[in-house]
């Protein structure tokens, strides 16, 4: 497609299961990130990947949030035992990996329209 | 420190009136880019406009500029003509480093109302 695509775009959940979030980036981009923004809270930072490097995993928030890209592209991110703190919206990005050279297209960063996680 | 600082929570504007949203960022590097982003209700993240730490002139999409004062570490956003369907809320972000596309840090946004 032409965008970024997350799935599913709406999930509810019981306590204490396991959730997966799909994204799968632009395609041609190398570089993927994950944000979490929880209800009327700024974006942060969770996870980013680029080519073939190991993952900055440094804004998972404990080790229940794992993540990984298969074969560069689609991405997975797994909550387990959820817990209702993590009811927030999920967005994935991607960009393309460039030097910056001024040009708005290599370094932007674009969205999906996010996975929106319900813990109950 | 906070790395990205929005210091209006909220703002409102008179519809074909134009607007400026702060910003201002905290960085050592000497090359890094920052974003604007708006997010309308439905919560999609729209990219808008991009200024890279080096470009001499401020950066413009359209009815978006930035004004980019790197000596003061600014970067506003200034929305001309406004619209009704320019209300969202608008976020500032930064990347920082060359060579590979880092993680964006985002400020807590602002919440822009254009009235009618």
């Amino acid at each position: 497609g032409a965008g970024v695509s997350q799935s599913p775009s709406n999930k509810v959940t019981e306590k204490g299961k396991d959730v997966e979030l799909r994204c799968d980036p632009i395609s041609g981009h190398t570089a993927l990130y994950w944000y979490r923004q929880s209800l009327g809270q700024g974006l942060e930072f969770l996870i980013y990947f680029q080519g073939n490097s190991a993952p900055d995993k440094s804004g998972l928030p404990s080790d229940r949030f794992s993540a990984e890209r298969t074969g560069g592209s689609v991405s997975t991110l797994t909550i387990q035992r959820t817990q209702q703190e993590d009811s927030a919206v999920y967005l994935c990005a991607s960009s393309l990996n460039n030097r910056d050279r001024g040009r708005a297209t290599g370094n932007t960063i674009y969205f999906g329209e996010g996975s929106w996680l319900t813990v109950v | 420190a906070q790395k990205i600082t929005q210091t209006q929570p909220g703002m409102f504007v008179q519809e074909k009136e134009a607007v400026t949203l702060d910003c201002t960022y905290d960085t050592s590097d000497q090359s890094y880019g920052l974003f604007w982003y708006k997010q309308p209700s439905s919560g999609e993240m729209i990219f808008l406009i991009y200024q890279g730490s080096y470009d001499e002139q401020n950066a413009t999409e359209g009815r978006y500029s930035l004004n980019f004062q790197k000596a003061r570490k600014s970067a506003n956003l200034v929305i001309s003509a406004s619209q009704l369907g320019d209300s969202a809320m608008y976020f500032c972000a930064m990347r920082e480093g060359t060579g590979s596309a880092r993680q964006l840090t985002f400020g807590s946004g602002t919440q822009l109302t254009v009235l009618p």
